[in-house]
């Protein structure tokens, strides 16, 4: 059975940083892509980013284009999304999401982050 | 970027009844890779529909997805309880990728 689970949210100050991680099992990791989608509590999802099974490309949401970094471990079957110059607005559930190309098949149970001073 | 709009935003409806749940893009969804998804409260999003009109594994066929270009229609036939939920859909065709606000189907 698909398994991610997300870690490494938690409160945070505007301007910091903050580094999620993805466990995956049950498939074999590097054959898909994979993403990161986030949600306000209570709102809509917003697609963050995705990174093609090899790492070689990546993609990201104009909102996030240039504070964060999308990356993988194929060894050791992980996803990371490293955040930086983090402002009140990125606060939100964030989900790792296997992909197929490019739709997500499969999504975590999420981590939530909250940016506040 | 493509915009998707979906109405209505919520949907009173009662068990039984037929579910009709609208997602316009802004601009024509290549290859009409657009997804719907179903999330319910706590939990993540579950896919539903894939490529416009493909069920995911293990997804009833009371639902039915359809459409091409920019309109696009996620139907549920006959509502069972457990499909009371807040729906997504999303076009993956082009980078960024985007989701509509969602459509809340409750309890009427």
């Amino acid at each position: 059975e698909v398994q991610l689970v997300e870690s490494g949210g938690g409160v945070a100050q505007p301007g910091g940083s903050l580094r999620l991680s993805c466990a995956a099992s049950g498939f074999k990791f590097d054959d898909y892509a994979m993403h990161w989608v986030r949600q306000l509590p209570g709102k809509g999802l917003e697609w963050v980013s995705l990174i093609t099974r090899d790492g070689g490309i990546t993609h990201y949401a104009d909102s996030v284009k240039g504070r964060f970094a999308i990356s993988r471990d194929n060894s050791k079957s992980s996803l990371y999304l490293q955040m930086n110059s983090l402002r009140t607005e990125d606060s939100a559930f964030y989900y790792c999401a296997k992909g197929n190309q490019w739709l997500t098949d499969w999504w975590g149970q999420g981590t939530l982050v909250t940016v506040s001073s | 970027e493509i915009v998707l709009t979906q109405s209505p935003g919520t949907l009173s409806l009662s068990p039984g009844e037929r579910a009709t749940l609208s997602c316009r893009a802004s601009q024509s969804v290549g290859n009409n890779y657009l997804a719907w998804y179903q999330q319910k409260a706590g939990q993540a999003p579950r896919l539903f529909i894939s490529g416009a009109s493909s069920r995911a594994t293990g997804i009833p066929d009371r639902f039915s997805g359809s459409g091409s270009g920019t309109d696009f229609t996620l139907t549920i036939s006959r509502l069972e309880p457990e499909d009371f939920a807040v729906y997504y859909c999303q076009q993956y065709a082009t980078a960024p990728l985007t989701f509509g606000g969602g459509t809340k189907v409750e309890i009427k």
